[in-house]
């Protein structure tokens, strides 16, 4: 099992620019989210999806767009890079069942200038 | 709302002495509660959770936590800190009822351990 894993690891982007940031886990977990961390912010979530097909948004979702196509995949979109979206970001699955422990991804650094 | 809040962001101590890191929750119903550690450039890796069988919750690396619905506390807590216990550790919250239970995230203490 690779669990979760996320690409790429380090980005740097000029604002203005869009890109994707990869998310695929291999656990059949039907819940997946995308949180960004910030110092001293802790994590805070940006978007979720409960399953193919649906997703909805979290606390701070504006800039970001998500699809989930299958149930493995989970791509985050920064539709128009700015630098107030300097952040490290973290994928996580959960099964739908249990106590809503999540599995995190390695997570991507990104830079926005 | 759920919410969690973890006091002192940095916390020191000396290898072999005592680890006690604070979080106490707010939530309108018993919730599950979670201690997840982050090591230097990695993801987020779960250390404990308290899901209602126990009160005293047991992790890995030696670390437990205490759940006491008066105080409504999830303290963790290490007898002897080790040079590799120094990492980011996150209290975390999610209620237990209906549709998608989101998790919320503490700010994250950061434990430096001084040899």
């Amino acid at each position: 099992n690779a669990g979760v894993t996320q690409t790429p690891k380090f980005q740097v982007l000029k604002t203005g620019q869009s890109m994707t940031l990869q998310c695929a886990q291999d656990m059949n977990h039907e819940y997946m989210s995308w949180y960004r961390q910030d110092p001293g912010m802790g994590l805070r979530l940006i978007h979720y999806s409960v399953g193919a097909g649906i997703t909805d948004q979290g606390e701070v979702p504006n800039g970001y767009n998500v699809s989930r196509s299958t149930t493995e995949d989970f791509p985050l979109r920064l539709l128009s890079a700015a630098p107030s979206q300097t952040s490290v970001y973290f994928c996580a699955s959960r099964p739908t069942s249990g106590s809503n422990t999540q599995y995190f991804g390695p997570g991507t650094r990104l830079t926005v200038l | 709302a759920q919410s969690v809040t973890q006091l002192g962001s940095h916390v020191s101590v000396s290898e072999g002495a005592l680890v006690l890191l604070r979080c106490n929750y707010s939530s309108s119903v018993p919730p599950y509660l979670f201690w997840y550690v982050q090591y230097p450039n990695q993801g987020l890796q779960l250390l404990l959770k308290y899901t209602s069988a126990a009160t005293l919750v047991k992790g890995i690396n030696g670390f437990e936590a205490e759940f006491k619905k008066s105080e409504t506390s999830f303290h963790l807590t290490k007898p002897s800190a080790h040079m590799s216990d120094a990492a980011e550790y996150f209290c975390a919250v999610s209620d237990r009822t209906g549709g998608y239970q989101k998790v919320t995230f503490g700010t994250g203490t950061k434990l430096q351990v001084i040899p």
